[in-house]
């Protein structure tokens, strides 16, 4: 049982450039997230999915798109990378019934030059 | 204002020390609250769960005061492994779903 999966742990991107990240989960969790972490502030949620089949924006998505690909897949697409993107990228995901614990991916490191 | 405010330490007790971390909220809708533990470069994990009438896991106590929007970590005995940064969390308040917001964390460092 991994739990959270992310891929990749490292990144580097030159300006302009576009990657997705990507995130599985072996939980049968409903709800996935995806969060950047920067130095001296709190996760903050770039986009979630409810459900299969839902996804809404959170509190920074500009810059980001993200695809629900199934129940256990989750993947943040940046399609032109900006150096304000440099961060570290958590997925997370819960079952989504009522307020219950989130489950972390280890992160992945990225960093735009 | 930040929706969910704590000091960032560093906290530097020696091993043994009780020491306690305190967090403000700004949504007085938010209904859950948590602690979680982040370690260095490493993933948040949920410590605990805090609940109005306070609750305890071991040598670590969490309280809710609603009236006054604020949340408390009393961690007693503190060993070399509690060393990490615990972020203060609240749930959004609204949507019915899992929406959490995290305070920026206090760094705790536990030396011998």
């Amino acid at each position: 049982n991994a739990g959270v999966t992310q891929t990749p742990k490292f990144q580097v991107l030159k300006t302009g450039q576009s990657m997705t990240l990507q995130c599985a989960q072996d939980m049968n969790h409903n709800s996935m997230y995806w969060y950047r972490q920067d130095p001296g502030m709190g996760l903050r949620l770039i986009y979630y999915s409810a459900s299969e089949g839902t996804t809404d924006k959170g509190e920074v998505p500009n810059g980001y798109n993200v695809s629900r690909l199934n129940k256990r897949e989750f993947s943040l697409r940046l399609e032109s990378a900006a150096p304000s993107q440099t961060s570290v990228y958590f997925c997370a995901s819960s079952s989504g019934q009522g307020n219950n614990e989130q489950f972390f991916g280890p992160g992945t490191r990225l960093t735009v030059l | 204002r930040k929706e969910v405010e704590q000091d960032p330490g560093p906290f530097n007790v020696p091993e043994g020390a009780t020491v306690a971390f305190n967090c403000t909220y700004s949504n007085s809708a938010s209904q859950s609250f948590f602690w979680y533990r982040q370690d260095c470069r490493k993933e948040p994990k949920l410590l605990m769960s805090v609940y109005s009438s306070g609750n305890e896991d071991g040598r670590f106590t969490a309280q809710l005061n609603r009236a006054s929007q604020y949340i408390s970590l009393l961690i007693r005995d503190s060993k070399l492994s509690d060393s990490a940064t615990y972020l203060c969390v609240v749930n959004g308040g609204r949507g019915g779903y899992n929406k959490l917001i995290f305070g920026a964390g206090t760094r705790l460092a536990v030396h011998p």
